[in-house]
């Protein structure tokens, strides 16, 4: 069985500092990795994803992600965060079964 | 923006009464996802559905939960005799193929009283 761990469930930090959001998985073989981003009063869309090739894969609005294989991590950053980031970011694991298994999710709060 | 349509957004029931769910997918997704969401938890998945199709209910609670995608029409997430603890936000998403990423609906929000 699949299954994703967010260690940081609650995040806050000051408009133009950096972002660094940890996801764990574990699942034996092949993965697609995703994070997703919900904005308060909005659904759930896709920042990016990672299938294979290179594992730093680039997203919407300045994210990117890096998936290492060894370490079973598809952390997400963000250099200078915005107050427009202001979200819940989700991060989901695809091992294969076509049924995507989301973390629980971290909240960030980005001050002005 | 023909995206997924989760109807109603908000729906509130008394304990026992019934609750129905509606999910129109993106146009040419035929693979449809619900997941449920309580409070200080992440996205449970409950089932998955191809058209005319249960692919996987493994989250499904055995009682009082049924889903179903007809070959026309929206996919329906039905809860019987609702009970407090069904109260949660209820999504529903979509995808084009089983490993495309998901699109998401906005969600039910179900409050049973």
């Amino acid at each position: 069985a699949q299954s994703v761990s967010q260690h940081n469930h609650h995040v806050i930090l000051s408009e133009a500092a950096s972002l660094e959001l940890g996801c764990n998985y574990s699942y034996g073989g092949t993965v697609n990795l995703f994070w997703y981003v919900q904005y308060p009063g909005q659904h759930l869309q896709l920042l990016l994803k990672y299938f294979s090739g290179d594992p730093l894969v680039k997203g919407i609005k300045g994210f990117e992600a890096e998936f290492i294989k060894s370490k079973f991590s598809f952390n997400l950053r963000k250099p200078s965060v915005q107050w427009s980031d202001t979200a819940e970011y989700f991060c989901a694991v695809n091992g294969g079964s076509y049924i995507p298994t989301f973390g629980r999710g971290t909240s960030l709060i980005v001050h002005p | 923006n023909a995206g997924v349509m989760q109807n109603p957004r908000h729906l509130v029931r008394r304990r026992g009464q019934e609750a129905r769910l509606r999910c129109s997918p993106m146009k040419g997704h035929s693979h449809v996802y619900w997941y449920r969401q309580l409070p200080e938890e992440g996205l449970k998945f409950m089932v998955y559905l191809q058209k005319e199709n249960i692919i996987d209910e493994s989250g499904m609670p055995k009682e009082r939960f049924s889903a179903e995608f007809p070959k026309e029409g929206p996919s329906i997430l039905r809860i019987q005799q609702v009970v407090r603890g069904d109260s949660a936000a209820y999504f529903c998403a979509s995808s084009l193929e089983g490993n495309s990423p998901l699109h998401f609906g906005n969600g039910t929000r179900l409050t049973v009283t």
